[in-house]
């Protein structure tokens, strides 16, 4: 079974310029989470969709990040236009429906997205 | 295979006892991070730990790096039924290249 999956792995922009990150979850995965790491500190939460809706948003950073999930599939998150404080590692993780007892409702990270901003 | 090995799997304790769960890599780490993630919701922040034999405590749980940063443990002292929920290491096995433990699923009985 395919695990998480993000693209891209790298992404290298100057400031100003648009960058959109991909992130296909898990198949059958409800619940998707979108993190970002800047600079060695530890991750930090941006938003959470349950299907196609988004449940908690309030890690998003201000209105130059936007974030979708149509369908209830795979996401993007959309950075427009960046800064230099953009820069770090975009993480997504999915999850099955917790309201599931048979499901174990962990977290299933991808490898990340590291975007630069020069 | 794993580049981070998190044990057990799961765990089942009666509330009130002490419990340890490892996070254990092949390489030297960059820098070691512990997360729990509660019932239906993402994840929680819970210490940070980058110099070899540093501990970090917060409330009653305290986690150790090794002094070779390649080995780290989470204790949780007098758990309680909130304590429950699943927990991951994340570390940089490169510099800011950070990989995932499979977790460790607490359950605290009453």
């Amino acid at each position: 079974e395919a695990g998480v999956t993000q693209f891209p792995s790298h992404s290298v922009i100057e400031k100003g310029q648009t960058v959109t990150l991909r992130c296909d979850p898990i198949s059958g995965h409800d619940n998707l989470y979108w993190y970002r790491r800047v600079m060695g500190k530890e991750i930090k939460f941006l938003l959470h969709f349950v299907k196609e809706s988004k449940q908690d948003e309030s890690g998003m950073p201000n209105n130059r990040f936007l974030a979708e999930r149509t369908g209830g599939t795979y996401s993007t998150l959309k950075v427009q236009p960046a800064e230099l404080e953009d820069s770090g590692v975009y993480f997504c993780a999915s999850s099955q429906d917790w309201n599931d007892r048979l499901n174990t409702g962990e977290l299933f990270f991808g490898e990340g997205s590291r975007l630069t901003v020069l | 295979s794993q580049e981070l090995e998190q044990s057990p799997q799961s765990l089942i304790v009666q509330e009130g006892k002490n419990l340890t769960i490892n996070c254990t890599s092949s390489k030297t780490l960059y820098g070691l991070y512990w997360y729990k993630q509660k019932y239906g919701e993402g994840l929680i922040f819970l210490m940070m730990l980058q110099k070899g034999g540093e501990e970090k405590s917060h409330e009653k749980i305290t986690a150790k790096l090794d002094e070779k940063k390649q080995q780290s443990s989470l204790h949780i002292t007098a758990s309680q039924p909130s304590h429950a929920g699943i927990y991951l290491c994340g570390a940089d096995i490169l510099p800011h290249d950070m990989r995932f433990g499979a977790g460790t699923r607490l359950t605290v009985k009453p």
